[in-house]
């Protein structure tokens, strides 16, 4: 069965900092792998996926993520962070046929100047 | 206006009650699901269903029902509302391969129904 871990529920950064968002995945068959944006009182936004094809994922608002599948991960980066990008982030991974995605526990991003 | 609309926003309700949240689309999509996000356990599936004729149970379906009047349509009922139900609810949709666009599995998310049951 697939499943997602995300390590550390909260992240905090200075502005400016790089961004490094941690996530595992479990899967038995070849993984399509997502990370969304939630901000506050807002739905879930798609910041960038994984299908097939190259490992490096660029995504909305300068973050990309690189599937390792050696390491079972797609962390999330940004080289820059803004205050802007203070919301939670969830990883998740699709399970069978019927789209139905995994998620991970989220990782608060907190952005101090 | 949104593409995946809920309705309401936010209820309070009281222990026993029944409660339905609504959800509407118009990206023409069949495949629509509801989700629970609760703080520390990211969100959890309730119930899918890729037509009106096809529903199904998602991993925490107990105390919950759906009904799918329309393809979009997707509503979710808790029969009986019981406090370890509030939460902030979730209605997404997807397509499928045929409607023109690689099936890549992407969920398109509503804005959410918080619930609140005392």
């Amino acid at each position: 069965a697939q499943s997602v871990t995300q390590l550390g529920s909260h992240v905090s950064v200075s502005e400016g900092a790089l961004v490094l968002l941690r996530c595992n995945y479990s899967s038995s068959v070849p993984p399509y792998l997502f990370w969304y944006v939630q901000y506050p009182n807002q739905g879930l936004q798609l910041l960038l996926k994984y299908t097939t094809g190259a490992t490096l994922v660029k995504g909305i608002n300068g973050f990309e993520a690189e599937f390792k599948k050696s390491e079972t991960s797609f962390h999330l980066t940004k080289p820059s962070a803004h205050m802007s990008d203070a919301a939670e982030y969830f990883c998740a991974v699709r399970s069978g046929g019927y789209n139905k995605l995994i998620f991970g526990a989220g990782t608060r991003l907190a952005v101090h100047p | 206006d949104a593409d995946v609309t809920q309705t309401p926003r936010n209820r309070i309700t009281k222990t026993g009650k029944r409660i339905m949240l609504e959800c509407s689309q118009t990206k023409g999509h069949d495949r629509m699901y509801w989700y629970r996000q609760d703080p520390g356990l990211g969100l959890r599936l309730i119930y899918y269903s890729f037509d009106v004729k096809d529903i199904n149970k998602g991993e925490i379906s107990d105390g919950y029902s759906v009904s799918r009047q329309a393809q979009a349509k997707f509503s979710l009922s808790l029969e009986s509302a019981i406090p370890n139900q509030t939460a902030l609810y979730f209605c997404a949709t997807s397509d499928f391969p045929g409607q023109g666009t690689p099936n890549t599995g992407e969920l398109f998310f509503g804005e959410g129904s918080r619930l609140t049951v005392l």
